[in-house]
């Protein structure tokens, strides 16, 4: 089993869909990471959570660390939001382990 | 602010061969952090350093090493090439340790 997982694994939604990527984990973290990755491979850090929600734009971050479970949410998707999110967690040996990914295709 | 930088951007080696892939952090950055994304494995932490200090290091063989230089840049060597090497490897650089990451666009290493 991975200790961090996601899902779903694809998600399709229509333009300006409200979107949520869950993320679970089963390791202690100090902190939290939401990334953006693009066509070509560029990785965009979306959000370092290491309690709460965090905002940004369009995009809202959260994170319950007595579930060991975050959420990333997209408002009123667009076509450019298609990429892969992936989440990622440090450890307590400060090691970053990453999600395999969700692959979300917006469609106009 | 340049961003991170990584070169080369494609390599194609053989077999036995080894390489060496080299990134330049944002200026002012100290941290310096390596991983490899394949498809079957997705992304995997390599190594971080911090003022020329491997701080950390993931699980991978003897033959992956790296190492960071006064200046900040880091180069990552790979010995011994094989088929299961290739992969587009990342290198992300941060001012503080364990802060937010900021990617390169990643070398793509083909091994033949």
């Amino acid at each position: 089993k991975n200790e961090v997982e996601q899902s779903p694994q694809n998600l399709t939604a229509q333009e300006g869909e409200f979107i949520t990527i869950n993320c679970s984990y089963s390791v202690g973290i100090s902190a939290l990471h939401w990334l953006q990755q693009h066509p070509g491979g560029g990785i965009v850090s979306l959000f370092m959570l290491s309690s709460g929600k965090k905002k940004h734009g369009r995009l809202i971050a959260t994170i319950n660390i007595q579930e060991k479970h975050s959420s990333l949410h997209i408002t009123a998707s667009h076509p450019r939001d298609s990429a892969v999110y992936i989440c990622a967690v440090r450890d307590n040996t400060d090691k970053l382990i990453f999600g395999t990914g969700t692959r979300l295709q917006v469609f106009p | 602010k340049a961003g991170v930088t990584q070169t080369p951007r494609y390599l194609i080696k053989t077999r036995g061969q080894q390489v060496t892939l080299s990134c330049s952090p944002i200026s002012g950055h100290r941290s310096v952090s390596w991983y490899q994304q394949t498809p079957g494995q997705g992304l995997q932490f390599l190594f971080e350093y911090f003022s020329e200090t491997q701080r950390n290091k993931g699980n991978f063989p003897g033959r992956f090493s790296g190492r960071q230089f006064s200046n900040s840049r880091s180069e990552m060597n790979v010995s011994t090439l094989e088929l299961g090497d290739s992969a587009l490897y990342l290198c992300a650089s941060s001012s503080l340790e364990r802060d937010t990451q900021y990617f390169g666009p990643g070398t793509r290493l083909t091994v033949l």
